[in-house]
Formats: C-alpha cells, structure tokens, sequence
C-alpha cells in the first residue's frame, strides 16, 4: 500500500534550467509534507517541508508546490546545479497514524554540466 | 557534533544468525526510528520510539525487535536472519514525532 508515490525513477536536466520532481499521495489525511534528499553512501538528509495549511513555501533555489485537491506535490529546483545530483525522496505525515511518516520510493536527479 | 551514528556500516549474515544493528543520537531527541530501504519501495518504517521507554511498531515490523536502552539509544536486533531482510537500514531521530526526521549513514545488510 504506497500511499506516496514517485512516479518518475530517474530525472535528467542540464546546469542552469529547473528541475521539477513530482510526489503524488492518496491519504487525503497527511498534513506535513518533507523532501529529502540522498547522496551515494549517505543516510537521507532534510531539504524542505510544506504544511497542508500553504501551498507554496521556498528556501533559496528550492521551493515546494501543494496541491491539495489534486494531492500533489512538486519541488523545483533552480538553477539546478550539479551538485544537486542525487535521490530525492518524498514524504508524507499525520492523519489516522500520525506516528508514520510515509517515503515516495525516490527519483534519481542527474544535473549534467 | 556527530548527529546520528550506526554501527556497523556493512554486515554479511547467514540465514538463521543474529546480529543487533546499533544507534546513538547526540541531539537530545525524544524520538527514534528504524527504517528499512529497498529498491523501488522507498523506506520503509519498521518500529519507532516515541520517547525513552516507549517502542512501537512500524509498517514492516515482523522479524525484528528493538530496545530504547536510553534517550541516545535504539537498538534493532535480528533474532533469526532472513534473505528477506537484506537491505540498507537506516536510524534516524527526531525532536518529536513524526517531524524532520535526522538520518544516520545506513547499515548495508546482506543475508545469505
């Protein structure tokens, strides 16, 4: 039962142009919503969250998307830069068990310079 | 300032060993997770600790249990290893529940 979903596996953008990863979820109960973002090796790090109650929240070249009605998230990037090279992951909270915060199963953003 | 540390970072198993994979957090969060990521599944939550002295289960909990041994410590041990449970395994903590969630460096788990 995935109730957040990547539905891309891979992303490929050239140095300077936006890149745009999408998160689709289907528990209209989720009200907390983070991207993460992974390095070869690494254990997942913080990158942005966005609460139900806004739809768009920024944080320099980073900005998160909320589409309620559509239960749709996207994170843009831009410019992209090349290290920003890496998985991205999804996430997803609260509602019935608020105590599990869900992950999307990733997308690999390849930036080629 | 070390964040979240794991140990060990690789670990090969035969079908039926135990091991205890370790955590520590220096960050004084109240709470700790372990995670589970296999490919195509994104992580995965296997059981979680609400604050110290409390455990519970995750999504995939069957074949593991844990320890809060202190507010810096989870442990998650595997009783009886399965090929099942080759995966990455990651730790992670957090000031409270279900908020930015701080991850360690990941166990690479390999059972044969």
């Amino acid at each position: 039962d995935q109730q957040v979903k990547q539905n891309s596996p891979s992303l490929s953008v050239q140095e300077g142009r936006i890149s745009i990863l999408n998160c689709d979820y289907t528990n209209s109960m989720f009200d907390y919503f983070l991207w993460y973002k992974k390095y070869p090796a690494e254990g997942p790090t913080f990158l942005i969250s966005i609460s139900s109650i806004k739809d768009k929240n920024e944080d320099g070249r980073f900005t998160v998307f909320l589409n309620k009605s559509a239960k749709h998230l996207s994170l843009h990037i831009v410019p992209s830069q090349p290290g920003d090279s890496a998985v991205y992951f999804c996430a997803a909270s609260g509602g019935d068990n608020n105590n599990d915060m869900r992950f999307g199963a990733g997308t690999r953003l390849t930036v080629k310079p | 300032n070390a964040g979240v540390t794991q140990t060990p970072k690789f670990q090969v198993l035969k079908t039926g060993q135990s091991m205890t994979l370790q955590c520590a957090q220096d960050m004084n969060h109240n709470s700790m997770y372990w995670y589970r990521q296999d490919p195509g599944m994104g992580l995965r939550l296997i059981y979680y600790s609400a604050s110290e002295g409390t455990t519970d289960k995750g999504e995939v909990p069957n074949g593991y249990n844990v320890s809060r041994l202190n507010k810096r410590e989870f442990s998650l041990r595997l009783e009886s290893a399965a090929p099942s449970q080759t995966s990455v395994y990651f730790c992670a903590s957090s000031v409270g529940l279900s908020e930015k969630l701080f991850f360690g460096s990941g166990t690479q788990l390999s059972v044969l």
